[in-house]
């Protein structure tokens, strides 16, 4: 079974802190994806990259960077976090670039 | 107009029911479709996928696509309290640059025992 496994389940931390989210998956998955998840917006895309040290800005980038030094880790970071950034954060990898995503258990970000 | 529409709900229904969840796009080029469940405090898992018009069966789940229309159905037969989860639906045009999941916002389906 492919497996998608995020750091963190439950987060809190303070206005102003940089956070790091991070996403290991071990079927060696070529594409990965980071999304946020709020009631009413549904699933928004927030980065994604194909390969290796490539990335690419989904829909709502604004206050995200992320990192891929290696295939099997896509990391989020949120450079100086803010009250509108708390949300359900989900990473997902595919296969192929358009294919079934699996998707980790998901962090809840707290910021306070 | 938002690419993907779903029905906001939410929906509950007594056990047994049968369950019809809608989502219209509006991007013609979309040919992959998906439906996702989602329980609580856990990430979407696939539940059922199509590449093209007409249905597709699943014990009690059956996906439906009319692409004339611009619209997928998911239905759930004999509904169980095992059901309740969120349901999204995705779809892709599969090809071009960048493609990647279109997904609606989700709607949470209530069965009650």
């Amino acid at each position: 079974d492919v497996k998608v496994t995020q750091s963190s389940r439950y987060l809190v931390k303070r206005t102003g802190e940089k956070v790091f989210l991070e996403c290991v998956q071990d079927m060696d998955h070529e594409n990965m994806f980071w999304y946020r998840q709020d009631p009413g917006l549904g699933l928004r895309l927030i980065y994604f990259s194909y390969d290796v040290k490539m990335k690419e800005k989904g829909d709502i980038p604004e206050g995200y960077s992320v990192s891929r030094e290696k295939k099997e880790r896509f990391s989020l970071i949120l450079e100086s976090a803010s009250t509108n950034q708390t949300s359900m954060y989900l990473c997902a990898s595919t296969l192929l670039p358009v294919d079934e995503a699996f998707f980790g258990q998901g962090t809840r970000l707290t910021v306070v | 107009q938002k690419e993907v529409e779903q029905d906001p709900g939410p929906l509950s229904v007594p056990e047994g029911a049968i369950v019809s969840l809608n989502c219209t796009y509006s991007n013609s080029a979309f040919q992959y479709f998906m439906w996702y469940r989602q329980y609580s405090r856990k990430g979407p898992e696939l539940l059922m996928y199509t590449y093209s018009s007409g249905n597709k069966e699943d014990g009690r789940f059956t996906a439906q696509v009319d692409k004339s229309s611009k619209y997928i159905s998911l239905f759930i037969r004999d509904s169980q309290p095992s059901d309740s989860a969120t349901y999204l639906c995705a779809m892709t045009p599969l090809t071009g640059a960048n493609s990647k999941l279109t997904f609606g916002k989700g709607i949470t389906l209530s069965v009650r025992p």
